[in-house]
């Protein structure tokens, strides 16, 4: 099977715009998570869908959102971009159940200017 | 609420010695565990994880974790380090469907 796969891998933005990074899971898997992580912050949980439906969110601005297709692929849009979104986003794909192993992607690297 | 802790941002070993890496969680419910390593540029990949059952939970590239409930613990050894296994280690806790992850542990080993 294919593993998760992320794109763009690598983005540079400027302050105020927007970002969308897409994410499309391991066939069969029904949860997509996503994580931001930081040198200072670490790993932290954004969101996480299911079968289309927001079923879990972290602690984030509104500025952040997601959404998830009939098909499992995710997107996560981040607006109006600040210095401090620059991280590594990291998407991971499961078939949901706590207990199941969440497979991560390669992420995407977001440098904001 | 639930949270880890791993003591150590650095780890320094040489090849051929042990390896431990200390994970210490709280959970208000019987947690799953989990313990993933990072390299340079890559996503996270799962060593190994402890569900339920045997608390010995044996993993990829001869890593094993013990999970010890009264301790809340859940350590990472290995018995004899490998210069490949220089990356950052990360363990995780989840009693939904979401991660929570401690800072990491950078492990380094010289020959």
């Amino acid at each position: 099977k294919a593993g998760v796969t992320q794109t763009p891998r690598y983005l540079i933005k400027t302050r105020g715009q927007q970002v969308t990074l897409s994410c499309s899971p391991i066939s069969g898997h029904r949860s997509v998570s996503w994580y931001q992580q930081t040198p200072g912050q670490g790993l932290q949980f954004l969101f996480e869908y299911f079968s289309e439906t927001q079923r879990n969110k972290g602690n984030f601005p509104g500025r952040f959102s997601g959404r998830q297709f009939s098909n499992s692929r995710s997107e996560m849009n981040v607006s109006t971009l600040e210095l401090g979104d620059s991280a590594l986003y990291l998407c991971a794909s499961s078939l949901g159940s706590a207990e199941e192993t969440q497979y991560f992607g390669p992420g995407t690297r977001l440098l904001v200017l | 609420a639930q949270s880890v802790t791993q003591l150590g941002s650095h780890v320094s070993v040489s090849e051929g010695a042990l390896v431990l890496l200390r994970c210490n969680y709280s959970s208000s419910v019987p947690p799953y565990l989990f313990w993933y390593v990072q390299y340079p540029n890559q996503g996270l990949q799962l060593l190994l994880k402890y569900t339920t059952g045997a608390t010995l939970v044996k993993g990829i590239n001869g890593f094993e974790a013990e999970f010890k409930k009264s301790e809340t613990s859940f350590h990472l050894t290995k018995p004899s380090a490998h210069m490949s296994d220089a990356a950052e280690y990360f363990c995780a806790v989840t009693s939904y469907s979401t991660l929570t992850f401690g800072k990491g542990t950078m492990l380094l080993v010289s020959p």
